[in-house]
């Protein structure tokens, strides 16, 4: 069975600063990988996603992602963050294995001070 | 509608009470799921419909809990005798077929006392 880590569960930025959040995952197979943001008060919204391709992944709101085979990882990156970023970031995974199951980690929650 | 609708969007159950949650998803999707995600933790797969048919049911924690979809379109997650455990935020997701976006609803927050 796949899992997926996300290392920073809290994260607080001032507005401007980059952003990195980590995750990792495990499973030998081939996989699909997901970014979701869940902002206060709101439902998981998709902010990106990878099938195949270009391993480097850009989403909605200047976000951008990359899937790092060897290391099993798909860190998600903004070069500025805005303090409407403020949200809860999971990260997911899908095996293809696996039906259309998503897998989540754990979270991040982001805080960007103004 | 336009997104996923659940409903209620809170539920208070005293602990041994049957509840039932309610899922409205996006109009033609085929696929649906329930989540189950607990205080500070991600989303955890419960049970999974395609169209009425539960193609997979082997996150669902016990026997106390059953989901069904009899048209292919609504679906209701039911628990049965609630305990303490059972306190969660309850997401349901469709997609329109496979290998495409899951949209989520805002969820159920399950609380039982």
């Amino acid at each position: 069975a796949q899992s997926v880590s996300q290392h920073n569960h809290h994260v607080i930025l001032s507005e401007a600063a980059s952003l990195e959040l980590g995750c990792n995952y495990s499973y030998g197979g081939t996989v699909n990988l997901f970014w979701y943001v869940q902002y206060p008060g709101q439902h998981l919204q998709l902010l990106l996603k990878y099938f195949s391709g270009d391993p480097l992944v850009k989403g909605i709101k200047g976000f951008e992602a990359e899937f790092i085979k060897s290391k099993f990882s798909f860190n998600l990156r903004k070069p500025s963050v805005q303090w409407s970023d403020t949200a809860e970031y999971f990260c997911a995974v899908n095996a293809n294995n696996a039906g259309n199951m998503l897998t989540f980690g754990g979270g991040t929650r982001l805080m960007v001070k103004p | 509608g336009a997104g996923v609708s659940q409903s209620p969007r809170y539920k208070v159950a005293k602990r041994g009470q049957d509840v039932a949650l309610r899922c409205d998803p996006i109009s033609g999707h085929v696929s649906l799921f329930w989540y189950q995600q607990a205080l500070g933790q991600g989303p955890e797969f419960l049970t999974y419909f395609q169209n009425e048919a539960q193609l997979d049911k082997s996150g669902l924690p016990s026997d106390r809990f059953f989901a069904e979809r009899p048209e292919g379109s609504v679906s209701t997650l039911k628990i049965q005798r609630t305990q303490q455990e059972d306190s969660a935020v309850y997401l349901c997701a469709s997609l329109r077929r496979s290998n495409t976006e899951a949209f989520f609803g805002q969820g159920t927050r399950l609380t039982v006392v």
